[in-house]
């Protein structure tokens, strides 16, 4: 079974469509995320999800909106796209921690999703 | 914020040569470090962690050790195989009460191995 997947793998689109991608994780896990990895590899946080609430929302456009319809899953919904929003997409998730204390648990990661936006 | 810099490549070895990869990071409180690899075409996999200082993450023979006094996480690997070309990522998170932070990466250092 794969721990974290998405769909699709590939999606080519034209700029100023809308589309979504989908994540779900199987690991019981608390807290998920995307990140971008743009042509250079480099990666960021977009956003995460812990118990259905948005806890982290970096400098992203409104036009990108994750929704979470339960624990296991965290989609992202893009609208208006454009060309600038070509890059890898990646979901992952980590355990919550109890309480305040303890030190962050690693996260893992699906196998990415390749927007292409021509 | 939280920052990371290592050493960008590529970075080209014979086979069965020792590698080091440095890292450096800036981070409030007491992060935990990650190594995450990425093989051409796939996702990001963990490869080692440590929580605390002088902690060893160890796996398929790489290490990389907490250390705090120079705020650095450097990977090594005794003989490098040519299955070991991909890129590998240092990377950090805090916790800042409300949950779990996001991942903060270094830009990734693409290790190529040749036979």
């Amino acid at each position: 079974d794969t721990a974290v997947s998405q769909t699709p793998k590939y999606l080519v689109t034209q700029m100023g469509n809308d589309k979504s991608i989908k994540c779900e994780q199987n690991l019981g896990h608390d807290t998920m995320y995307w990140y971008k990895q743009d042509s250079k590899k480099f990666l960021k946080i977009m956003f995460s999800y812990n118990n259905k609430e948005l806890i982290i929302n970096e400098t992203v456009p409104n036009r990108f909106s994750p929704k979470s319809p339960d624990k296991a899953h965290l989609n992202l919904h893009i609208n208006s796209l454009e060309l600038g929003d070509s890059a890898v997409y990646f979901c992952a998730s980590s355990q919550k921690l109890p309480g305040l204390a303890g030190a962050p648990l690693e996260q893992y990661f699906g196998p990415g999703t390749r927007l292409t936006v021509t | 914020g939280n920052s990371v810099t290592q050493m960008e490549g590529p970075v080209t070895l014979s086979e069965e040569a020792f590698l080091t990869i440095n890292c450096t990071y800036t981070a409030t409180g007491y992060p935990s470090l990650f190594w995450y690899v990425q093989y051409p075409g796939e996702g990001l996999q963990l490869l080692l962690k440590a929580t605390k200082a002088d902690d060893k993450g160890s796996n398929k023979g790489f290490e990389a050790t907490y250390r705090k006094e120079t705020t650095s996480f450097h990977l090594e690997k005794g003989s490098v195989q040519v299955s070991d070309s991909a890129v590998y990522f240092c990377a950090l998170t805090g916790y800042s009460g409300g949950g779990a932070d996001g991942l903060t990466f270094g830009k990734g250092t693409h290790l190529i191995i040749q036979p």
